[in-house]
């Protein structure tokens, strides 16, 4: 049973284009995240995410999007996607509070052409 | 405002050998902070956390890590490397002030030789 899982694992696509990337996580926590690794392994916080609140890393572009249709889903819609946007995206989630440590998913490789 | 900052992006050491790999925080506040690896093509996995109870902390794999305040200092450490210790190591930092999120350093890739 996968604890946090995203699809697809590979998104190759056109610059222009729109495209969305799912995750669902069955932990029953509360807070969701999604994190992009750049070519050099940085990981960068873009969003995190609990039904209360929807925090922003303000150097994230607004044609970046999370979609949480219930606790246990945060979709990323990207819109007008741009050659720099190629990266690995990784899904996570955690409970709030203090201490609790956050679970990844696998990660979605997206190329754009 | 809460960061960490790995000293070295790449360590090598010879199978058998001890690793440290070492990362500094910087908090306002008390932080949590964790250590994850990362296998080549695959998500990150916890091998330990500090939640401000014991300082030395056991992960998983053999590795463990020491919190010093005095030094700002939470670096990760295990006896003898194995081949299998080969990946990338990620220190992290949290606090609830911050919305619980999670502010990763650089990494440090890990080589071991036969």
């Amino acid at each position: 049973d996968t604890a946090v899982s995203q699809t697809p694992k590979y998104l190759v696509t056109q610059m222009g284009n729109d495209k969305s990337i799912k995750c669902e996580q069955n932990l029953g926590h509360d807070t969701m995240y999604w994190y992009k690794q750049d070519s050099k392994k940085f990981l960068k916080i873009m969003f995190s995410y609990n039904n209360k609140e929807l925090i922003i890393n303000e150097t994230v572009p607004n044609r970046f999007s999370p979609k949480s249709p219930d606790k246990a889903h945060l979709n990323l819609h990207i819109n007008s996607l741009e050659l720099g946007d190629s990266a690995v995206y990784f899904c996570a989630s955690s409970l709030t509070g203090g201490g609790t440590e956050a679970f990844f998913g696998q990660g979605t490789r997206l190329t754009v052409v | 405002a809460q960061s960490v900052t790995q000293l070295g992006s790449h360590v090598s050491v010879s199978e058998g050998a001890l690793v440290l790999l070492r990362c500094n925080y910087s908090s306002s506040v008390p932080p949590y902070l964790f250590w994850y690896v990362q296998y080549p093509n695959q998500g990150l996995q916890l091998l330990l956390k500090y939640t401000s109870a014991a300082t030395l902390v056991k992960g998983i794999n053999g590795f463990e890590a020491e919190f010093k305040k005095s030094e700002t200092s939470f670096h990760l450490t295990k006896p003898s490397a194995h081949m299998s210790d080969a990946a990338e190591y990620f220190c992290a930092v949290s606090a609830p002030v911050t919305g619980n999120q999670f502010y990763f350093g650089t990494g440090t890739s890990l080589t071991v030789i036969p």
